[in-house]
């Protein structure tokens, strides 16, 4: 099993610029969750998922949007990227609430 | 909404000491506390958690306790290791129906000196 995958590893986009983060898990899981991560901030929730077809809003989602059509992926879209956007991005994923949620290698954003 | 305070930021220890790093949460409703290691470029990975049904929890070299009169929680290692060195992030649940999310502090960087 691979668990949880994000692509890509790495990434470097200009202002106004727009992507999408894949995260993939295996594990059959309904909740999916992406946080951002910055130095001294510690972790902290964008969107998450409660199962298939299903989105909420976290702690800091403005700027981003997600989606969530087949069960075992989770997308994350910056439609105009800004430099407060830059960020190491981690998704995870659970099979119920309050419970061990694994995490992703990661993605690494610059947004110059 | 739940604020989780993590203290000591920064912590550096001689091998074969103790570790303890404090939590304290802002809500008494929250009922679940995870605590996650991440090592330098790694994924957070959870170590232990605790339930507010229980005050305290061991596994191995690992110990958390939870106070919920004083809406605090802290993480013990014992005799500790290099490979101990990392960040570590504690958690804790966002009460109120449909909210399925956890709120973690600012993590603690703990250095073992070999």
């Amino acid at each position: 099993n691979a668990g949880v995958t994000q692509t890509p590893k790495f990434r470097v986009l200009k202002t106004g610029q727009s992507m999408t983060l894949l995260c993939a898990q295996d594990m059959n899981h309904e909740y999916m969750y992406w946080y951002r991560q910055d130095p001294g901030m510690g972790l902290r929730l964008i969107h998450y998922s409660v199962g298939e077809g299903t989105t909420a809003k976290g702690e800091v989602p403005d700027g981003y949007n997600v989606s969530r059509l087949k069960k075992q992926n989770f997308l994350l879209g910056l439609e105009s990227a800004a430099p407060s956007q830059t960020s190491v991005y981690f998704c995870a994923s659970s099979w119920v609430p309050y419970n061990e949620q694994f995490f992703g290698p990661g993605t690494r954003l610059t947004v110059l | 909404g739940e604020n989780v305070e993590q203290h000591p930021s920064t912590l550096s220890v001689q091998e074969g000491d103790s570790a303890v790093i404090k939590c304290t949460y802002s809500d008494s409703a929250s009922n679940y506390f995870p605590w996650y290691k991440q090592e330098l470029g790694k994924r957070p990975q959870l170590i232990i958690d605790i339930r507010s049904n229980v005050g305290e929890k061991k596994d191995q070299r690992i110990a958390v306790t939870l106070n919920k009169t004083a809406k605090h929680f802290s993480l013990h290692i014992t005799e500790t290791q290099p490979e101990d060195s990392a960040v570590y992030f504690c958690a804790a649940s966002i009460p109120g129906a449909g909210s399925y999310q956890l709120t973690f502090g600012k993590g603690t960087k703990l250095s073992v000196i070999p």
